[in-house]
């Protein structure tokens, strides 16, 4: 059963850090690219970041490039996202999900086929 | 930046065909996902490379792409069809994941 859990959200203040983890199951975690993705309340969907199953290369949204940071373990299948400097509007839910893919090549462009259920970030003071 | 344009909200009665708009500049040469997200859920994919469905999709939902637009289409519209539904693309000049902004589809 392909499953991804997010954990490591919670409450933190303005200026703050938080790590979040995704931990895989049900698949070779190393051969799939993998992506974070945001929702803030009441709004759409907001790509935050992806990751080749190797490690590298990284991609960030704008607005979120050195401030979040990429990366996985493959021995612990479990993808994460260093997050630093939080603001009020990083307030969200936090994805992970699998990238899909295709006649055996694994891209960025792929779909997004797997999603876990989210984790829960409230940056206030 | 690449945008991709979708209307807020669709309404349809039930049976009829819903169809959910993605605009964005020459996004026929793009491929295009479509991901459904219910109330308190994580999205779900629905339509990945403008058509191809997953397995367990309903065939009554379907995609195509063309020009500057794309078009996820809902035949014989149920009640558990309501949902927010959103386009993504990858855009190869700047290396970004694109969302639509989502469109909330209601069954009368």
């Amino acid at each position: 059963q392909l499953l991804l859990v997010e954990s490591g959200g919670g409450l933190v203040k303005p200026g703050g850090s938080l790590r979040l983890s995704c931990e895989a199951s049900g698949f070779t975690f190393g051969d799939y690219y993998m992506t974070w993705i945001r929702q803030r309340p009441g709004e759409g969907l907001d790509w935050l970041s992806s990751v080749r199953g190797s490690g590298t290369p990284t991609y960030y949204a704008d607005s979120v490039r050195g401030r979040f940071t990429i990366s996985r373990d493959n021995t612990k299948n479990s993808l994460y996202l260093q997050m630093n400097n939080l603001r009020v509007e990083d307030t969200a839910v936090y994805y992970c999900a699998r990238v899909g893919i295709r006649f055996g090549y694994a891209t960025p462009g792929n779909p997004f086929e797997v999603w876990g259920r989210g984790t829960t970030v409230i940056v206030s003071s | 930046s690449y945008v991709l344009t979708q209307p807020p909200s669709v309404s349809v009665a039930p049976g009829k065909t819903a169809t959910i708009p993605c605009g964005g500049n020459d996004i026929g040469s793009k491929s295009v996902h479509w991901y459904q997200q219910k109330p308190g859920q994580a999205p779900v994919l629905v339509i990945y490379h403008d058509r191809d469905r997953p397995s367990g999709i309903p065939e009554r939902i379907s995609g195509s792409n063309s020009g500057n637009t794309a078009t996820l289409s809902i035949t014989r519209v149920e009640a558990g069809d309501e949902a927010d539904y959103y386009c993504q693309v990858w855009d190869t000049d700047s290396d970004h994941v694109v969302f639509g902004g989502g469109t909330k589809v209601t069954v009368l």
